[in-house]
């Protein structure tokens, strides 16, 4: 595997299921980030993450909870979550909370 | 407070033609990174290219070329002889030095190339 990958591509949920994303980079970064993509909106940075540490939450409500357990994975999980938190999910890393971001391909998420 | 302003939804162009993607921005911060991603139906951002604040001259890379223009607080993205696989969104973006992680982005320009 190269760069950042994520995984499931695709996933739908009840608002009342608990389900995680998965984030993996392959680039030897040490930051890495989730973004929210909604349609009709400019991409919205939601966490960050520096180090394993939890340096940025950008108001993002309690329903989503990050988790970082090492420099290279990163999750996203996900709790009784609205139909507007349907969107495109990503991910994406850099060296050293850096400006340039490699991103993966992003987590389709549909909240019925 | 910071903006990335894409006034193009949407561009079609036949293959070989060119075509220009504009960005205007605004920023009270005097240093400041600009940036273009690709995203392709695939969905992942590809960084195309950064620009520091003061460095204005244009840039050129194959058939892309990028023209940074302070004075008009705008940084358009110049594809020369476009071909089907250009299609994709492209997006502009902006961070200032300090917090140069914290890209804002512009709500994208959906390029379709037709052959």
């Amino acid at each position: 595997e190269t760069g950042v990958t994520q995984t499931p591509r695709h996933l739908v949920m009840g608002m009342t299921n608990k389900k995680s994303l998965k984030c993996e980079q392959h680039l030897g970064h040490n930051a890495m980030y989730w973004y929210k993509q909604s349609a009709k909106k400019p991409l919205e940075l939601m966490f960050v993450y520096s180090l394993e540490e939890r340096v940025e939450n950008n108001s993002v409500p309690s329903r989503f909870s990050p988790e970082c357990p090492n420099s290279s994975h990163l999750f996203l999980h996900l709790h009784t979550l609205q139909p507007e938190d349907s969107a495109l999910y990503l991910c994406a890393s850099s060296q050293d909370l850096g400006p340039v971001q490699f991103f993966g391909p992003g987590t389709r998420l549909t909240v019925l | 407070a910071q903006k990335v302003t894409q006034a193009q939804t949407e561009i079609s162009v036949v293959e070989k033609e060119d075509v220009t993607l504009d960005c205007v921005y605004e920023t009270r911060d005097t240093t400041y990174y600009l940036f273009w991603y690709k995203q392709p139906p695939s969905g992942e951002l590809v960084f195309l290219i950064r620009r520091n604040s003061f460095d204005e001259q244009n840039e050129i890379s194959g058939r892309y070329s990028w023209n940074f223009q302070k004075s008009t607080s705008s940084f358009n993205f110049t594809i020369t002889a476009s071909q089907v696989v250009d299609s994709a969104v492209y997006f502009c973006a902006l961070s200032d030095m300090d917090s140069s992680y914290k890209l804002i982005f512009g709500s994208g320009t959906r390029l379709l190339v037709r052959p």
